[in-house]
């Protein structure tokens, strides 16, 4: 079992829909991040947490310390949001990050 | 500031054919990384550094080698190219990777090199 799951895999949204992206880890971490990837395009990390609740524009990051758990929400989708959401933390034993698999998203117009 | 520069972008090798990726960072970060990406995977690491002359094994790194001289540079070495080391190879950098206070500091990326070995 990987160390970090995300669900659902693959997900398919109207624009203007409510999205949740969920990431489970079953180790002890420090921080736990949200990256996105465009299509062949590099990675830009969109929040760190290390406890409660992140917002930015239309995204927002929460994440549950004792539930070992984290969403991504994305209000009001648009094609532009449609990339894949990799969900990725660091363990408190050191500094290396350990990836989930990603969530692919395809908002259509 | 670049940020993360990966070069090249693209490559395609013959097997059993060596070349390096490069990666340098311009933000005086200490902790530099190298992944690759498989379809449908997660990135894995394949070599770490925690600072100039120091290097150390990710979770991957049979069939490469690396280096760090200087603080900006982290290039990645294929010795013998193998079918399997086709992948999407990713760089990044963060300015320390130990909690200092209340603060945890974000990575950075580079964009990738897509490299093909047939």
């Amino acid at each position: 079992k990987n160390e970090v799951e995300q669900s659902p895999q693959n997900l398919t949204a109207q624009e203007g829909e409510f999205i949740t992206i969920n990431c489970s880890y079953s180790v002890g971490i420090s921080a736990l991040h949200w990256l996105q990837q465009h299509p062949g395009g590099g990675i830009v990390s969109l929040f760190m947490l290390s406890s409660g609740k992140k917002k930015h524009g239309r995204l927002i990051a929460t994440i549950n310390i004792q539930e070992k758990h984290s969403s991504l929400h994305i209000t009001a989708s648009h094609p532009r949001d449609s990339a894949v959401y990799i969900c990725a933390v660091r363990k408190t034993s050191g500094s290396r990050l350990t990836f989930g698999e990603g969530t692919q998203l395809t908002v259509n117009p | 500031n670049a940020g993360v520069t990966q070069t090249p972008k693209f490559r395609i090798l013959k097997i059993g054919q060596s070349m390096t990726l490069q990666c340098t960072q311009d933000m005086n970060h200490n902790y530099m990384y190298w992944y690759r990406q498989d379809p449908g995977m997660g990135l894995k690491l394949i070599y770490y550094s925690v600072g100039a002359g120091i290097t150390d094994k990710g979770e991957v790194p049979n069939g490469y080698n690396v280096s760090r001289s200087t603080t900006e540079d982290f290039p990645l070495r294929l010795e013998l190219a193998a079918p399997s080391q086709t992948s999407v190879y990713f760089c990044a950098s963060v300015p320390t990777g130990g909690r200092r206070g209340s603060e945890l500091y974000g990575y950075t990326f580079g964009s990738g090199t897509r490299l093909t070995v047939v």
